[in-house]
């Protein structure tokens, strides 16, 4: 079975240039989130989809960020324009959520490693 | 809130010795999973192993244990026989269920390098 793919891998852009990442999940996961990882540190939740539905996405920085599931599969998040201090990994995961909310493990992807020069 | 504190940035072991990996945790949430993952230098997050708050006996995968200890919300890891592969970044983490303050989302901690030695 094949696992959470993410593509691209690497990015390195200019800042103010835009970009956008693209996860497509585990098939069957109805819910897919999206996670910064600055360097050192461990990843933090910019937001979470159940299907079609961003059901928490208090800590995506609104101003510049963007992210949407079109048919509740595959999700693409966009930064708009890019700052010096977008520079981290960004980690798309997926989970097969069946309601008790602490048991339902995340399966993350590779990664998209942005650099903003 | 919830909050993962791992205390050891990093840890060396000699391969096929056993390691623990410590951490702690705290929640106001009645019901809680606990989870490590591992993290290699190619940056992948992949799970190793998951405890329930409400499970009574450790969680045990392979190689890896988890040493629960609800009293003193302690939940370290445990890697018996270490290999040279086990070299990374290992995470501890921890999210909240339905009702709870942090449902859905996983806390991780700050990590902790374990470096295997031959």
């Amino acid at each position: 079975e094949a696992g959470v793919v993410q593509s691209p891998r690497y990015k390195i852009i200019e800042k103010k240039q835009p970009v956008a990442f693209w996860c497509n999940p585990i098939s069957g996961h109805n819910t897919l989130y999206w996670y910064r990882q600055n360097l050192g540190q461990g990843p933090e939740l910019l937001i979470r989809y159940e299907n079609e539905e961003a059901v928490d996405d208090s800590q995506l920085p609104k101003d510049r960020f963007s992210a949407e599931r079109l048919k509740g599969v595959d999700s693409t998040l966009k930064i708009q324009p890019a700052e010096l201090g977008d520079s981290a990994v960004y980690l798309c995961a997926s989970s097969l959520e069946t309601g008790t909310g602490w048991t339902e493990t995340q399966y993350f992807g590779p990664g998209t490693r942005l650099l903003v020069l | 809130a919830q909050k993962i504190t791992q205390t050891q940035p990093g840890m060396f072991v000699q391969e096929k010795e056993a390691v623990t990996l410590d951490c702690t945790y705290d929640t106001s949430d009645p019901s809680y999973g606990l989870f490590w993952y591992k993290q290699p230098s190619s940056g992948e997050m992949i799970f190793l192993i998951y405890q329930g708050s409400y499970d009574q006996q450790n969680a045990t995968e392979g190689r890896y244990s988890l040493n629960f200890q609800k009293a003193r919300k302690s939940a370290n890891l445990v890697i018996s026989a270490s290999q040279l592969g086990d070299s990374a970044m290992y995470f501890c983490a921890m999210r909240g269920g339905a009702g709870g303050t942090s449902y859905g989302k996983l806390t991780f901690g700050q990590g902790t390098i374990l470096t295997v030695h031959p």
